[in-house]
């Protein structure tokens, strides 16, 4: 079956530590996101990539660094500069990122906290 | 940029009710309207969208309306089930290259 696969489902950081998120499609799919999910709060973007090795700043950047260097892959860090990085974050995929009207494809999360 | 805002934040019916949420947009150029259905520890999934060439879509007890004068589009859904119990997310994009924006979700309980 294709779709998103994220991993871990659940995360723990100490104080201080970088953690990576890995978020892998099997959907051939150009455009790949990411997204951060507070309670009873929507879908904010932290970045987005349109293609392989090319990615953008979404909404809420700082603290978070990302890589796209395979088609399939697109794995967050959030660094020991995000103060409050506890949430849910999502993995998106879809087919093109040329313009934002095609659906998107998620992950089921990772739900990150910090120790 | 673009803003969504969407109401509800919370919805309670009994089941066989309809149920509707409602969402309006800031940025005329948007073409693309897709709702989301996130369940409890899960990703959302998409359940219905619209583009802009048409004002209406509906697909089994689920429709969705648009109105571009207006700005706003809606989720219809008709004869509720407790299994609907969910958070609905409305979104628009088709402008900025790579950015849909997301609404704030509402949270939909169908009391059986």
């Amino acid at each position: 079956d294709g779709g998103i696969t994220q991993s871990p489902k659940y995360l723990f950081r100490k104080e201080g530590q970088n953690v990576t998120l890995s978020c892998e499609q099997n959907l051939n799919h150009d455009a790949m996101y990411w997204y951060r999910q507070d309670p009873g709060q929507g879908l904010r973007l932290i970045y987005y990539s349109q293609i392989v090795n090319d990615f953008q700043k979404g909404d809420i950047a700082e603290g978070y660094s990302v890589s796209r260097e395979k088609k399939e892959s697109f794995p967050l860090t959030v660094t020991s500069a995000q103060k409050n990085p506890t949430a849910f974050y999502l993995c998106a995929s879809s087919i093109t990122g040329a313009r934002s009207n095609q659906p998107q494809h998620f992950g089921d999360g990772t739900r990150l906290s910090i120790l | 940029g673009e803003n969504v805002e969407q109401h509800p934040s919370t919805l309670s019916v009994q089941e066989g009710d309809s149920a509707v949420i409602k969402c309006t947009y800031s940025d005329s150029a948007s073409n693309y309207f897709p709702w989301y259905k996130q369940e409890l520890g899960k990703g959302p999934q998409l359940i219905i969208d619209i583009r802009s060439n048409v004002g209406e879509k509906k697909d089994q007890r689920i429709a969705v309306t648009l109105n571009k004068t207006a700005k706003h589009f809606s989720l219809h859904i008709t004869e509720t089930q407790p299994e609907d119990s969910a958070v609905y997310f409305c979104a628009a994009g088709g402008t900025n290259a790579g950015k849909s924006t997301f609404g704030d979700g509402t949270t939909l309980t169908v009391k059986p």
